[in-house]
């Protein structure tokens, strides 16, 4: 069965440094990819997506993320994190009729 | 920017009460689905509506739960005799038919609070 793992539930990283988010599928073929970011009391907006193609993938807010196959991964990283960046990310898996399935979830803490 | 709206951004309803949330899903999108997101857990999959007919639903899409489209435009998600445990944020969700236009674009989601 499909299935999306993020294995960090929270992240807390200083304003200015490096991001990188894990996330890790299943799911026997190809998947569709994506990253939702929510901030608290909001809905979840997309980051960027992978469907074919390009490995490597940008974003809105300068985010970008990596396809590995062979590590079964779609990890998110963004190069300078601003304080604004904090908030809940959602990696999911598009399958079949595109129904995106979730993964828990990290929430991302920035320090000042 | 076309977008997904939902409405009431906030609703209350006592325990065994009926509740309905409406959503607009994007104009041309053909497929609409519901999600839930329990406070603090994952986001979950309710069910999914393609050409006026549930295409797919998970296992918390139980009888309690009905979709409709009723018109063109809103598509609504009704809950009979609620319980405490329905208590979550619902997110609509719609999206595309085309080839590489298949992400779905969510609405800002309604809290429903049972009491």
């Amino acid at each position: 069965a499909q299935s999306v793992t993020q294995p960090d539930i929270h992240i807390t990283v200083s304003e200015g440094a490096s991001l990188e988010l894990r996330c890790n599928y299943s799911y026997g073929a190809t998947p569709y990819l994506f990253w939702y970011v929510q901030s608290p009391g909001q809905g979840l907006q997309l980051l960027l997506k992978y469907f074919s193609g390009d490995t490597l993938v940008q974003g809105i807010k300068g985010f970008e993320a990596e396809f590995k196959r062979s590590q079964s991964s779609f990890n998110l990283r963004k190069p300078s994190v601003h304080w604004s960046d904090a908030a809940e990310y959602f990696c999911a898996l598009g399958y079949g009729s595109y129904i995106p399935t979730f993964g828990r979830g990290t929430s991302l803490i920035v320090h000042p | 920017e076309p977008e997904v709206t939902q409405t009431p951004s906030h609703q209350v309803t006592q325990m065994g009460q009926e509740v309905i949330l409406r959503c607009v899903p994007i104009s041309n999108h053909l497929y609409f689905y519901w999600y839930r997101q329990i406070l603090g857990q994952k986001v979950e999959f309710l069910v999914s509506f393609y050409n006026n007919e549930i295409s797919e639903k998970s296992e918390i899409f139980d009888d309690q739960f009905s979709v409709e489209r009723p018109d063109g435009s809103n598509f609504t998600l009704k809950i009979r005799s609620t319980k405490l445990e329905d208590s979550a944020m619902y997110f609509c969700a719609s999206s595309g038919q085309e080839e590489g236009n298949t992400e779905a674009f969510f609405g800002q989601g309604t809290r429903l609070t049972v009491v």
